[in-house]
């Protein structure tokens, strides 16, 4: 299974709104609404942004939004704040019943 | 509070073997499946493995497909990861994270700090 493909880094001012796509195949990210996001800070754990596409579970931001779109899920960023820099990484459900990662984008808050 | 802790990485030369555990806290273990995640040293996350609620149900990633065994202990509240031959590229911090999905896998609410495994000789 390889890698859900994501941009290597994306930057943007403070205030700014930024958008991080995750593109997979048909049988990833294109057959099943199990898209989630993540978020890790530099020694730290992963943290759970986004659940099925789009859900927020309680306690995270309103900032953070996502969707999906054929083979590619997207999280958006919106006024953007220095916190928010860190690595962020989607995820998929796959048809052998096991999981994907996304390679990863490192977010540079200006 | 939800809370998974793991423990038993170290050293472990090529070929050798681990058992990592990981114990969960602050909900009803029974009731959700659990994962192992890992991330090698400056690499992105890889899913590892997971297991059904009753421990009937297991998946792995092909990289350690018929390496790795993973397995519950609900009567203790316990999930291990038996890491059999092991080598040089399974060096990584290994996370424990919970199913948020219910009946249905898909993502990973809870995560623990994780434990270091080093596969050297």
């Amino acid at each position: 299974q390889s890698a859900l493909t994501q941009p290597a880094s994306v930057s943007g001012s403070p205030g700014q709104s930024i958008t991080i796509s995750c593109t997979g195949t048909s049988s990833d990210v294109g057959s099943y609404n199990y898209v989630s996001w993540y978020q890790q800070h530099p020694g730290k754990a992963p943290r759970l942004l986004i659940y099925n596409v789009s859900d927020r579970p309680s306690g995270v931001s309103n900032r953070f939004s996502a969707s999906k779109s054929g083979y590619t899920a997207s999280l958006t960023i919106s006024g953007l704040q220095a916190e928010d820099e860190a690595d962020y990484y989607c995820s998929s459900y796959t048809s052998s019943s096991t999981f994907v990662f996304g390679t990863g984008t490192k977010v540079t808050v200006l | 509070q939800v809370q998974v802790v793991e423990s038993g990485g170290g050293v472990v030369q090529p070929g050798g073997s681990l058992r990592l555990s990981c114990a969960g806290s602050g909900f009803t273990f029974s009731n959700f499946a659990l994962h192992w995640v890992r991330q090698a040293p400056g690499k992105g996350l890889e899913w590892v493995a997971v297991i059904s609620l009753l421990g009937d149900r297991k998946h792995y990633a092909d990289s350690v497909e018929g390496r790795f065994t993973i397995s519950r202990d609900n009567s203790k509240n316990t999930l291990f990861l038996q890491m059999d031959s092991l080598r040089p590229e399974d060096t990584a911090v290994y996370y424990c994270a919970r199913e948020g999905g219910g009946n249905t896998w898909s993502s990973f609410d809870y995560w623990g700090q994780g434990t270091l495994v080093t596969v050297s000789s």
